[in-house]
């Protein structure tokens, strides 16, 4: 069965800060992959997404994301953060052989201070 | 205003008793599903449903029940059988593989 593993499940960093959140899955078939991020109090949004094609994706709000296809990975980055990317960020999975069900991580905090 | 409504808000459910959650979506998708949130465990599928009058049971399906008689509806059911139903519920909807949009959620409260 599928899994995907975030393993930091509090940050916090100061604002300028980089940004480095990890995301490994266990699967070996084709995948799609996404970060999704939860403000507070405010609904589930799609950061990024990786389909195929370039492994470096680019996101909203300054976010990328590496996919290593030999390291199972998927890690976030921003190079610097800001107060207002303090929230819950989600990591997760899907492929087609499972009929392209979600699978999420267990997702990390962030607390970014001023 | 294109999107999903969750509702209610806020739910409060007696011992017994069973309560049902909407969950409409009018993004002309496929497929639509139900996911609980509890704190430090991500979201897990409850069930989902990829074409109307279609459903399949997710990794925690036991307590809850579904319909889909409308491609814009998705109501979730939350039996007395589920024994700990305190969560926060959110609706998805997407095109098949394509990525899920979420709603705004509903937490559900046992009194």
């Amino acid at each position: 069965a599928q899994s995907v593993s975030q393993h930091n499940h509090h940050v916090i960093l100061s604002e300028a800060a980089s940004l480095e959140l990890g995301c490994n899955y266990s699967y070996g078939g084709t995948v799609n992959l996404f970060w999704y991020v939860q403000y507070p109090g405010q609904h589930l949004q799609l950061l990024l997404k990786y389909f195929s094609g370039d492994p470096l994706v680019k996101g909203i709000k300054g976010f990328e994301a590496e996919f290593i296809k030999s390291k199972f990975s998927f890690n976030l980055r921003k190079p610097s953060v800001q107060w207002s990317d303090t929230a819950e960020y989600f990591c997760a999975v899907n492929a087609a052989d499972s009929s392209y069900k979600l699978i999420f991580g267990s997702g990390t905090r962030l607390l970014v201070r001023p | 205003d294109g999107g999903i409504t969750q509702s209610p808000k806020y739910l409060f459910r007696k011992e017994g008793q069973n309560v049902t959650l909407s969950c409409e979506q009018n993004l002309n998708h496929d497929a639509m599903y139900w996911y609980r949130q509890d704190p430090g465990q991500g979201l897990r599928l409850i069930y989902y449903s990829q074409i109307v009058n279609d459903f399949q049971k997710g990794d925690i399906a036991e307590g809850y029940s579904v319909s889909r008689e409308k491609k814009e509806s998705f109501p979730l059911t939350v039996t007395s059988a589920q024994k700990n139903p305190t969560a926060f519920y959110l609706c998805a909807s997407g095109a098949s593989q394509e990525t899920q949009y979420f709603g705004p959620g509903t937490r559900l409260l046992v009194l």
